[in-house]
């Protein structure tokens, strides 16, 4: 089946400490991007991509970074540079930046201890 | 810049009652509308879209419609289930191409 798949589904680190979430999509989507979710709050956009080499900052970069090696895949990394990195992580794509709904992952829990 | 600014929860409602999760925006251009359903622990589906005025998306007993006069695309359900629990967004998209969410409302549906 068509979709998107994060990984992991959950993840622990330590303060200090690097991390990378995982975004794979076999829809033949162009653009991609990575959402936070805080509890009681909206979707905040970290990074989205339009097209494979390419991408642009959203409203909450800082202290997160992206690639677009790929077509299929936008891993985000987490660095320790991020103040309050505890937080709900979703990928999402569409087939292009004019059109209409997202595709979501089923999301990423990183919890740092 | 673009806002969507929906109804605070979270609400609880018993089982076949009539349901309303208000949603006003501010945009520049002709954004689309969208509801978004969050289950606990997933990521968010499509629930309902509309790409113009007046247009009323629909799906599974929930509608919606655009509503260009007072910038509103207000969610409505005749009858609720227990099974409809969840986490609603509405959210836009303009012609930037990135999608503005409201912070969503949490609908609680008692047997």
């Amino acid at each position: 089946d068509g979709g998107i798949t994060q990984s992991p589904k959950y993840l622990f680190r330590k303060e200090g400490q690097n991390v990378t979430l995982s975004c794979e999509q076999n829809l033949n989507h162009d653009a991609m991007y990575w959402y936070r979710q805080d509890p009681g709050q909206g979707l905040r956009l970290i990074y989205y991509s339009q097209i494979v080499n390419d991408f642009q900052k959203g409203d909450i970069a800082e202290g997160y970074s992206v690639s677009r090696e790929k077509k299929e895949s936008f891993p985000l990394t987490v660095t320790s540079a991020q103040k309050n990195p505890t937080a709900f992580y979703l990928c999402a794509s569409s087939p292009g930046q004019d059109t209409g709904e997202l595709f979501f992952g089923e999301g990423s829990r990183l919890t740092v201890l | 810049g673009n806002s969507v600014t929906q109804m605070e929860g979270p609400v609880t409602l018993s089982e076949e009652a009539f349901l309303t999760i208000n949603c006003t925006y501010t945009a520049t251009g002709y954004p689309s509308l969208f509801w978004y359903v969050q289950y606990p622990g997933e990521g968010l589906q499509l629930l309902l879209k509309a790409t113009k005025a007046d247009d009323k998306g629909s799906n599974k007993g929930f509608e919606a419609t655009y509503r260009k006069e007072t910038t509103s695309f207000h969610l409505e359900k005749g009858s609720v289930q227990v099974s409809d629990s969840a986490v609603y967004f509405c959210a836009l998209k303009a012609n930037a191409g990135k999608s503005t969410f409201g912070d969503g409302t949490t609908l609680t549906v008692k047997p």
